[in-house]
């Protein structure tokens, strides 16, 4: 089946510094999606990127479909970042997901 | 656009007793989904509903957990004993009849049970 993985597992890093985060998968798909896991437990979507770029306030996305992979970008961190980054590639009607990369912001 | 909703937020209970979840997905959305996430992991499907049809439980451990979508709006997912290694968050997700076709999933707040 489809492998996902994500780099870095974990991430900390000072209020206000950029990052990227990136997830590789290992064949063809017909979706990608970012969610940020909050401390609560809560899953947002963040973006749907099949393949493209796109731009939500300090969050982008860029899914590089003929090489596997996409990249998330968090410009100007701030505390309410931290939490789990999970990619997520669509195959027969399911999601699999990778193992999450773990953003820590300190102030 | 109300969001997925689900209760409870937070269960404690002691192993072998029964639990309950309940979820309300997005209105309109044909497809319900139940994860299980293990502390550090990344959800795992445990059945799929399409309408009040299940699509897919094959990772549904049905000795002890059962779902049912009865008139293919809101889903409830029972567990029947618990086990300790049970513990964890349970989520809902739904998406619309199109969305799913692309596996666009939106979910709920989660329901952390904890089995001690």
């Amino acid at each position: 089946g489809i492998q996902v993985e994500q780099s870095p597992p974990d991430l900390i890093l000072q209020e206000g510094a950029n990052s990227t985060l990136r997830c590789n998968f290992s064949d063809s798909v017909n979706n990608l999606q970012w969610f940020h896991q909050n401390p609560w437990g809560q899953l947002i979507n963040l973006f749907y990127i099949p393949s493209g770029t796109k731009q939500n306030g300090r969050l982008s996305a860029t899914t590089v479909a003929t090489e596997r992979y996409s990249l998330l970008y968090i410009s100007s961190s701030q505390t309410t970042d931290s939490g789990v980054y999970f990619c997520a590639v669509g195959s027969n009607y399911q999601l699999i997901w990778g193992a999450g990369t773990k953003l820590i912001i300190k102030p | 656009e109300a969001g997925v909703a689900q209760s409870p937020r937070y269960k404690i209970i002691e192993k072998r007793q029964s639990v309950a979840f309940w979820c309300n997905p997005i209105s309109g959305h044909a497809t319900l989904y139940w994860y299980q996430q293990i502390l550090g992991q990344g959800p795992k499907l445990l059945i799929q509903f399409q309408n009040n049809g299940v699509v897919d439980d094959s990772q549904l451990p049905k000795d002890r957990f059962s779902a049912e979508r009865l008139k293919g709006v809101d889903s409830t997912l029972k567990i029947q004993p618990a086990k300790l290694e049970d513990s964890a968050v349970y989520l809902c997700a739904s998406s619309s009849r199109l969305a799913a076709l692309y596996n666009e999933q939106f979910f709920g707040p989660g329901t952390r049970l904890t089995v001690l």
